[in-house]
């Protein structure tokens, strides 16, 4: 597809089960990012890639977060054991190069996701 | 480290009207901004950046923004409002590989 591709779009989970979020960058963008969006915080930084390779996850919350990154393209966020106060919107977001320098990222619509 | 402050949370407006959303930075050096928009269940879109070319950088929808050194801030801003700019605005800076967002600034445009 053209744009940043996330999956699920909306997820509602029990509190203790764990979830896996998907995102598909931008065909040929190097660069991946995870933030999350919670209501009223703006967008808290959780994790970067270049390529395969993750530089700077000093954003993840807790040990239950983690990430990878296959063949340089798609991107998993797994959350272990999830808790009430990981509900947030998760966003997606990739572009060539270090995103930083130019400051252009695309993101996706994000996965909505609710921990009852 | 760098970071950025969004001084309003909401902003009200009505269209025709001018705009102003307001922001401040701390950087130890020359810092790269950036705003972006949220549009309501869209994804978000760079809006303009200042990367130290110009001072008064324009962005798309006829938004520019002014760096301002001597009062550390990055205030975004529009002559005269239209309904389809209301959204959530972000004021972002870049750290070490990646970007800080601010909180965000809620845009209403009332007719």
């Amino acid at each position: 597809g053209a744009g940043v591709s996330q999956s699920p779009s909306n997820k509602v989970t029990e509190k203790g089960k764990d979830v896996e979020l998907r995102c598909d960058p931008i065909s040929g963008h190097t660069a991946l990012y995870w933030y999350r969006q919670s209501l009223g915080q703006g967008l808290e930084f959780l994790i970067y890639f270049q390529g395969n390779s993750a530089p700077d996850k000093s954003g993840l919350p807790s040990d239950r977060f983690s990430a990878e990154r296959t063949g340089g393209s798609v991107s998993t966020l797994t959350i272990q054991r999830t808790q009430q106060e990981d509900s947030a919107v998760y966003l997606c977001a990739s572009t060539l190069g270090r995103g930083a320098d130019t400051g252009e990222l695309f993101f996706g619509e994000g996965s909505r996701l609710t921990v009852l | 480290a760098q970071s950025v402050t969004q001084l309003d949370s909401h902003v009200s407006v009505s269209e025709g009207t001018p705009v102003l959303l307001r922001c401040n930075y701390s950087s130890s050096y020359s810092p790269s901004l950036f705003w972006y928009v949220q549009h309501p269940n869209k994804g978000l879109q760079l809006l303009l950046k200042y990367t130290s070319a110009a001072t008064l950088v324009k962005g798309i929808n006829g938004f520019e923004a002014e760096f301002k050194k001597s009062e550390t801030s990055f205030h975004l801003t529009k002559p005269s409002a239209h309904m389809s700019d209301a959204a959530e605005y972000f004021c972002v800076v870049s750290s070490n590989d990646k970007l800080i967002f601010g909180t965000g600034t809620r845009l209403q445009v009332f007719p």
